[in-house]
């Protein structure tokens, strides 16, 4: 079992609805939690951390369910920019914060 | 400083050629990672360095690859007798003590092998 799974889509969204994905993690240790935005053929870049309250960050809402072991992402009145893969990473539990990569949820925005 | 910057941004090689990769993190951090990533999966851990100690490998990093950090600042990532396996994204990341816990990490642009 992977240690980070996630729906790996493509979710097509029409440009100003909003979009909602999850990804689930394994390790019950982990304490930092995190989304990634990937463009084709770029480097990750940090989105949002995700804090254990939730945070809203302008369009973006991250959620954590620790009990479930769960965390997600929201995307609200969807830009065209925002077609992306959204990479879930959790950090393994080690001590010097080793980050696992989910495989990434592919978000497509249509006019 | 304009962040983690790797070289070169691309490579092709005949199978069973050496190749090695460079990194230069952001200057004041003082961890540096590498991933390998392919295509439709997420980015895996091959191997970290605090400083220029090597702390950990991954199983996923054969006796071919090696990597080093020498006076902490730069990292090379070396493969050798390359296989049409390696072909993938490498990439390097580096952050700021613990941070990583609470910041992420900050990844180069990656250098895209491709074994022939």
């Amino acid at each position: 079992r992977k240690e980070v799974e996630q729906d790996p889509g493509p979710f097509n969204v029409p440009e100003g609805a909003t979009v909602a994905f999850n990804c689930t993690y394994s390790n019950s240790a982990s304490q930092s939690f995190f989304w990634y935005r990937q463009d084709c053929r770029k480097e990750p870049k940090l989105l949002m951390s995700v804090y254990s309250s939730g945070n809203e960050d302008g369009r973006f809402t991250a959620q954590l369910n620790r009990a479930s072991q769960y965390i997600s992402l929201l995307i609200r009145d969807s830009k065209l920019s925002d077609s992306a893969t959204y990479l879930c990473v959790v950090n393994g539990g080690d001590s010097w914060g080793k980050l696992q990569f989910g495989a990434g949820t592919q978000v497509v925005v249509t006019p | 400083d304009t962040g983690v910057s790797q070289n070169p941004r691309h490579k092709i090689t005949k199978r069973g050629q050496n190749v090695t990769f460079r990194c230069d993190p952001i200057s004041e951090h003082n961890r540096l990672y590498w991933y390998r990533q392919t295509l439709g999966q997420g980015p895996e851990f091959l191997t970290y360095f605090q400083n220029e100690a090597q702390l950990e490998k991954s199983r996923l990093l054969s006796d071919r690859f090696s990597a080093e950090r020498p006076k902490g600042s730069f990292s090379t990532l070396e493969i050798q007798r390359t296989e049409q396996g390696d072909s993938a994204m490498y990439l390097c990341a580096s952050s700021l003590g613990s941070g990583a816990s609470n910041y992420g990490y900050t990844f180069g642009s990656g250098t895209r092998l491709t074994v022939v």
